[in-house]
């Protein structure tokens, strides 16, 4: 199993502000990816983070609105910008070390933006 | 493309009553087959997985077989407890790692 740390567990912005969202799990892990939930629906995968390389966004997303870093096999952040109302949401960071093995999610950021 | 289709909630039943909640998915290829549990004010866990057809995944009294001939993977319990009441969401992933794709979620609150 692991232990994944997302920071910060909730916040409340301001329209057109952006925030960042850390992911941290305390071994290496081969894949990590960006899942948002919107309010009383399902996770959605936004992103795979690729360590040391771009991040790969699935359709609907692009990296000017939810740009995505990963340095080390340990750590992603996710950025959401220029936030609006509809990006109010919960983002969950999920990891994974192999093929057909169990993937683990974070406690996720719960983001309001007003 | 591929997707999950989940019986709509909220589905509410009294304890020790039997549950079902229906998954179908589409996909190319064999994709593995997920349940996930969503407990109030927790994260998201893994209930139970099955990797190809006629697989039974199972844990903590919950079952789903991989139909393939059905593209399904229905959730069952012989008897729900209070503390089942969560929401369960099917997933599935067809690329080895687990890049999910989710269906809606079903919503289940069992009384006493």
């Amino acid at each position: 199993s692991a232990v994944i740390s997302q920071k910060p567990s909730r916040d409340i912005c301001q329209r057109g502000t952006s925030l960042t969202i850390q992911c941290q799990v305390d071994s290496q892990v081969t894949m990590m990816f960006w899942y948002r939930q919107q309010p009383g629906q399902s996770l959605t995968l936004i992103a795979t983070a690729n360590q040391g390389s771009e991040a790969t966004y699935e359709s609907g997303f692009v990296i000017d609105k939810f740009p995505i870093s990963r340095p080390n096999l340990t750590f992603s952040t996710l950025t959401v910008s220029n936030m609006s109302p509809e990006d109010s949401s919960i983002y969950l960071c999920s990891v994974d070390w192999a093929k057909d093995t169990e993937a683990f999610f974070g406690q996720g950021t719960r983001l309001t933006v007003v | 493309g591929n997707s999950v289709t989940q019986m709509e909630g909220p589905v509410t039943l009294s304890e020790e009553a039997f549950l079902t909640i229906n998954c179908t998915y589409t996909a190319t290829g064999y994709p593995s087959l997920f349940w996930y549990v969503q407990y109030p004010g927790e994260g998201l866990q893994l209930l139970l997985k099955a990797t190809k057809a006629d697989d039974k995944g199972s844990n903590k009294g919950f079952e789903a077989t991989y139909r393939k001939e059905t593209t399904s993977f229905h959730l069952e319990k012989g008897s729900v407890q209070v503390s089942d009441s969560a929401v369960y969401f099917c997933a599935l992933s067809d690329s080895g790692y687990n890049k999910l794709i989710f269906g809606a979620g079903t919503r289940l609150a069992v009384h006493p």
